[in-house]
């Protein structure tokens, strides 16, 4: 079946505009999770949806940031007003259950000019 | 704070040796162990899970995990040139409901012909 998808693959925007992030998950897996990464630099963990469960939004470095799972399927990264240190590789993962091996997305590269 | 912790390299090792790559963490309470492949511009792969002390093999790779030293360790046998990337060690520490998962820096490795 169909691997996890993001959209879009790259984003440029200006400083402070508000940018929504796609992710689509391996169709059944409970378990989704957003990650963050920069340039040469390892993964961010960000946030962590798990069913119907609150999600773990942990990891979100702002209140800029916030991400909505809806149905259980597709997941939605918003940032506002973002800022150019905003500017990095964003990953979606998706597993069976909670703790399971993560199947990534492609990523979306986003930057803040 | 959760940690997981890894040599940023890069090692380089030559054609046909053997690569070492290590991690270790903080959490006591982690249950499952995973280590991934990155190459440059890609997404995240899994290359192998372990759950339990001692070795696990699969093809040219094992894992070895030693929870009382809280490390963890990747062994790639007869290195290919192919196998030149960033290992990323993962470490999920599960239970009350959350599966967070905490990602390393990670390893580059480089694989010389």
């Amino acid at each position: 079946g169909a691997g996890v998808s993001q959209s879009p693959s790259n984003k440029v925007t200006e400083k402070g505009k508000d940018v929504e992030l796609r992710c689509d998950p391996i169709s059944g897996h409970t378990a989704l999770y957003w990650y963050r990464q920069s340039l040469g630099q390892g993964l961010e963990f960000l946030i962590y949806f798990q069913g119907n469960s609150a999600p773990d939004k942990s990891g979100l470095p702002s209140d800029r940031f916030s991400a909505e799972r809806t149905g259980g399927s597709v997941s939605t990264l918003t940032i506002q007003r973002t800022q150019q240190e905003d500017s990095a590789v964003y990953l979606c993962a998706s597993s069976g259950a909670g703790g399971d091996t993560q199947y990534f997305g492609p990523g979306t590269r986003l930057t803040v000019l | 704070q959760k940690e997981v912790e890894q040599n940023s390299g890069p090692l380089s090792v030559p054609e046909g040796a053997i690569a070492s790559l290590n991690c270790t963490y903080s959490d006591r309470g982690s249950q499952s162990f995973f280590w991934y492949r990155q190459y440059s511009g890609k997404s995240p792969e899994l290359i192998m899970f372990i759950y339990s002390n001692g070795d696990k093999e699969d093809g040219r790779f094992t894992a070895q995990l030693n929870k009382a030293s809280q490390y963890v360790s990747l062994l790639i046998r007869d290195s290919q040139p192919s196998d030149s990337a960033t290992y990323l060690c993962a470490v999920n520490s599960g239970g009350g409901g959350g599966f967070k998962t905490i990602f390393g820096a990670g390893t580059r490795l480089f694989v010389k012909a």
